[in-house]
């Protein structure tokens, strides 16, 4: 079964706007990273975020990680049409290789 | 550095027949996963192997498919024989082993039995 679950599954937006992901997960982690797929290709990982952090940047994107909640939200601001695709999140366990990936939230940016 | 190369990128077979499906990881990188994605069921793990071992296998759909790790530049996913639920795109990625387990994935392969 999946650990991540992203919501919304679909989201479509205007360029230049920020998109909001969401991401909830179910047992206890020690990192959650973000992927991005564009059609096609092969997931690219964007950015992790550790169990002890609340929050990291990188460029556009902001990422929030709240382990009370069990969840994490990757924002995107100032979209740019560029940026259409699918975004995972995945979840790696303390002390195993594994990450496991959640169903995807699917981004379209609208030039 | 190449990145995570897979051969071949598309594959066209008819059922029953034998697939390969090959993979070299990024030089360095002790864990090798296969993954397999569709529309329906989204991205799933296959098996991970570390230092060249498999470390779990509980992914792999049914005793059809076999996965191997010779050494350490190399992994081979066997379809046998193919079935039409089997058509799926087939990504290897691969990571270094520790806290930090990002991973790097391949182009995939998108494999069409028919």
């Amino acid at each position: 079964s999946q650990q991540g679950e992203e919501d919304p599954q679909a989201l479509s937006i205007q360029e230049g706007e920020n998109a909001t992901m969401n991401c909830s997960y179910k047992t206890s982690i020690n990192n959650l990273q973000w992927y991005r797929q564009n059609s096609g290709r092969g997931l690219v990982h964007l950015i992790l975020i550790r169990s002890n952090e609340r929050e990291k940047h990188s460029g556009r994107l902001r990422v929030t990680l709240d382990t009370s909640k069990k969840s994490s939200s990757l924002l995107i601001t100032a979209s740019r049409a560029a940026d259409t695709a699918s975004y995972f999140c995945a979840t790696g366990n303390t002390g195993g290789f594994k990450t496991i990936f959640g169903a995807g939230t699917r981004l379209f940016v609208k030039a | 550095d190449a990145g995570v190369i897979q051969s071949p990128r598309h594959e066209v077979t008819e059922m029953g027949q034998e697939v390969t499906l090959r993979c070299k990881p990024i030089s360095g990188h002790n864990s090798l996963f296969w993954y397999r994605q569709t529309m329906m069921r989204g991205l799933e793990l296959l098996i991970y192997f570390n230092n060249n071992v498999p470390i779990d296998d509980s992914g792999m759909p049914e005793d059809r498919f076999s996965a191997k790790m010779p050494n350490a530049s190399f992994s081979t996913l066997k379809i046998q024989p193919s079935e039409p639920r089997d058509s799926a795109v087939y990504f290897c990625a691969s990571s270094r082993t520790g806290e930090v387990n990002e991973q790097y994935f391949g182009p995939g392969t998108r494999l069409t039995v028919t």
